[in-house]
């Protein structure tokens, strides 16, 4: 079946440090793979997705490359800010309608 | 644009009361609606999802159910709310005809706490 593993948190960083965030996967067939943030009392967005093996999905300073030799989908920054404590889920989609999301991974950054 | 409503943000009801949290979809049609719920600390659970109006699928037993009555509004109910509802409960919707790639697209959630 389909499932999403990412590691446990919770992860404190100073400001400025590199960031990542561990997300493996099980799949059949050829899934996409998503990041997703949620801040503090909201809905979760998008930050970036990939459809295709080796595809590297980046947005605001946030990368992340499929890696299907690995079944993996690691999320990286290279110098993070304040503003990105938040909740960093990793999920992937299949054939069919359903997301499958890991458990979540709450960041906190600390000037 | 696609816009999706979720409401009401925050709720508190006692246990056994009935529970009625509702969310629609606006600038697109014939969406895939998701409910799902995060419990404190942690992550998300899919509760329901709907490819269709009347069409619910139902991922795990329990105290709630949901219903589609139209093409962009889905519901989740409860007759009687139990303590272990309480949670973050989150309104999704991604687009059918988009293939796998397709991304969800979340409402801003609804705090209930069951007291």
């Amino acid at each position: 079946g389909n499932s999403v593993t990412q590691m446990e948190g919770p992860v404190t960083l100073s400001e400025e440090a590199f960031l990542t965030i561990n997300c493996t996967y099980t799949a059949t067939g050829y899934p996409s793979l998503f990041w997703y943030v949620q801040y503090p009392g909201e809905g979760l967005q998008l930050l970036l997705k990939a459809t295709k093996a080796d595809d590297k999905g980046s947005n605001k300073g946030f990368e992340a490359t499929y890696r299907k030799e690995t079944t993996s989908f690691h999320l990286e920054k290279g110098s993070v800010q304040v503003s990105d404590s938040a909740v960093y889920f990793c999920a992937l989609t299949n054939t069919g309608n359903q997301f499958y999301f890991g458990t979540g991974t709450s960041l906190t950054v600390i000037p | 644009s696609q816009t999706i409503h979720q409401w009401p943000a925050t709720l508190v009801q006692p246990v056994g009361s009935p529970l009625s949290l509702e969310c629609t979809v606006e600038g697109t049609s014939n969406p895939n609606l998701y409910w799902y719920r995060q419990a404190a600390g942690r992550g998300l659970q899919l509760l329901f999802y709907s490819v269709g109006i009347g069409q619910i699928s139902s991922e795990v037993p329990q105290n709630l159910s949901a219903s589609r009555p139209q093409d962009r509004q889905f519901i989740l109910s409860s007759k009687k709310l139990l303590l272990s509802d309480s949670g973050f409960y989150l309104c999704a919707w991604s687009a059918a005809e988009e293939g796998p790639g397709r991304r969800a697209f979340f409402g801003q959630g609804t705090r209930l706490t069951v007291v």
